[in-house]
């Protein structure tokens, strides 16, 4: 069975410029949740979304925000970008908001 | 302030030479513990969840443990495959997910 899928992989943004990351989670699962990831630090949780509606926010700019398609996929859309944006972006789905996390392969974003 | 923390930051071992990483944490509700596998430049892999104090889990030589106010990841005899980041994480009942900031395990032929 296919796991968490992530695309693109890499991408290099300019400071200023918008960025939109896409998550396909594991079949049959309904949540998706959206990690940042510096450098030498555990993930930072950004959003969750079950059945299509957010079931949580983390401490991130209104610069950042989400959405969860009928499918179950899910998008980040990231504004303005900043240079302390550049980091590894993780998806992780799972059966329920309340299930265990699985991780994609992360999309790796750096902002010049 | 909910708050993960783990320890050692970095741990070299020698192949064979048992070990274990710390994992404490003070929240204001628990619903749940979790260990992940993060290789470099991937995504972490889940390894266990821990509900309850007294719980253990245990998958080939990696053994985990939980008490009220920490949890351990015993690892036994060690290969270099086990070469890792270990990352802990802590539901909260909001659902929400508190990563620490990992241990970075090293381990040598």
């Amino acid at each position: 069975d296919a796991g968490v899928t992530q695309s693109p992989t890499h991408l290099i943004k300019t400071r200023g410029q918008h960025v939109t990351l896409r998550c396909s989670p594991i079949s049959g699962h309904k949540s998706v949740s959206w990690y940042q990831q510096v450098l030498g630090q555990g993930p930072q949780f950004i959003f969750q979304y079950y059945e299509k509606e957010e079931r949580g926010r983390g401490n991130f700019p209104d610069r950042f925000s989400a959405r969860q398609f009928p499918n179950y996929s899910s998008e980040l859309n990231v504004n303005a970008l900043l240079l302390g944006d550049s980091a590894l972006y993780l998806c992780a789905s799972s059966l329920s908001n309340r299930e265990t996390q699985y991780f994609g392969p992360g999309t790796r974003l750096l902002v010049l | 302030e909910d708050q993960v923390t783990q320890s050692p930051e970095a741990l070299r071992l020698q192949e064979g030479e048992s070990s274990s990483l710390n994992c404490s944490y003070t929240v204001s509700g628990l619903r749940g513990l979790f260990w992940y596998r993060q290789d470099p430049g991937k995504g972490p892999e889940f390894l266990f969840t821990l509900y309850s104090a007294g719980e253990e889990k245990e998958k080939e030589r990696l053994k985990a443990t939980l008490t009220k106010k920490e949890s351990f990841l015993h690892i036994t005899a060690p290969k270099p495959e086990d070469s890792a980041t270990y990352l802990c994480a802590v539901r909260l009942y909001t659902d929400k997910l508190i990563f620490g900031t990992g241990t970075r395990l090293q381990v040598f032929p």
